[in-house]
């Protein structure tokens, strides 16, 4: 089945790391994805990771697969104000592409 | 710019009415896709086109809805008949579909309001 979860808020303290959690259920996805929104605005791809994969770092960005336990992670390091956003993950199905998001989590950045 | 751009970006209307929003990709991406994101929750897939070819369609599309992707380069989605419950956000992505990775780039998305 199609299924994407996240917890719904996170709120960390200016400079502080934070982690974003998310787990899917299908086995078979190739490539997970991490979103962010702000308010009132479209979605802007942030990172992603092939499934074969464990582990990729992009600057501030780590993300983190267990494809085991289906479980993604997403780490930003020395988080800002500027990252108080809404982070969604997504799963892409093989045929065709499509995305699966989770419903998102609101990160709040307090100073 | 050369983003994903999307029109008009507001557009509130009469129950009833029927509704049509335009996506126009990047350039010589072949894949287009039109997403539904309510209020607080993630984007939602509605349909796909490969260049004028349109692949998928979720069950999330009823009758009322139709999509078009004439020349394989602007996609319009069309709404008849409009519903409260069609209120949202209307997203649309390009890609440059592959086969292997592939990036979905997103519009801002057109608001929907119903009355």
């Amino acid at each position: 089945g199609e299924d994407v979860e996240q917890s719904l808020f996170l709120s960390v303290r200016e400079g502080d790391s934070s982690v974003i959690n998310c787990t899917y259920t299908d086995s078979s996805s190739t490539y997970l994805y991490w979103y962010k929104q702000e308010p009132g605005a479209g979605l802007q791809l942030l990172t992603y990771i092939f499934s074969n994969m464990d582990m990729k770092q992009d600057q501030r960005l780590t993300v983190l697969l267990n494809k085991k336990d289906k479980h993604l992670s997403l780490r930003i390091a020395d988080t800002q104000t500027g990252d108080s956003a809404i982070y969604f993950c997504a799963e892409r199905y093989n045929q065709g592409g499509k995305l699966i998001f989770g419903q998102g989590t609101e990160l709040s950045v307090k100073p | 710019d050369t983003g994903v751009s999307q029109d008009p970006r507001h557009k509130i209307t009469k129950r009833g009415q029927n509704v049509t929003f335009r996506c126009d990709p990047i350039s010589e991406h072949n894949r287009l896709y039109w997403y539904r994101q309510t209020l607080g929750q993630g984007p939602e897939f509605l349909t796909y086109f490969q260049n004028e070819a349109q692949l998928e369609k979720s069950r999330l599309l009823s009758d009322r809805f139709s999509a078009e992707r004439p020349k394989g380069s602007f996609s319009t989605l069309e709404i008849q008949r409009t519903e409260q419950g069609d209120s949202a956000m209307y997203l649309c992505a390009s890609s440059q579909g592959t086969g292997g990775q592939e990036t979905q780039y997103f519009g801002p998305g057109t608001r929907l309001l119903v009355l």
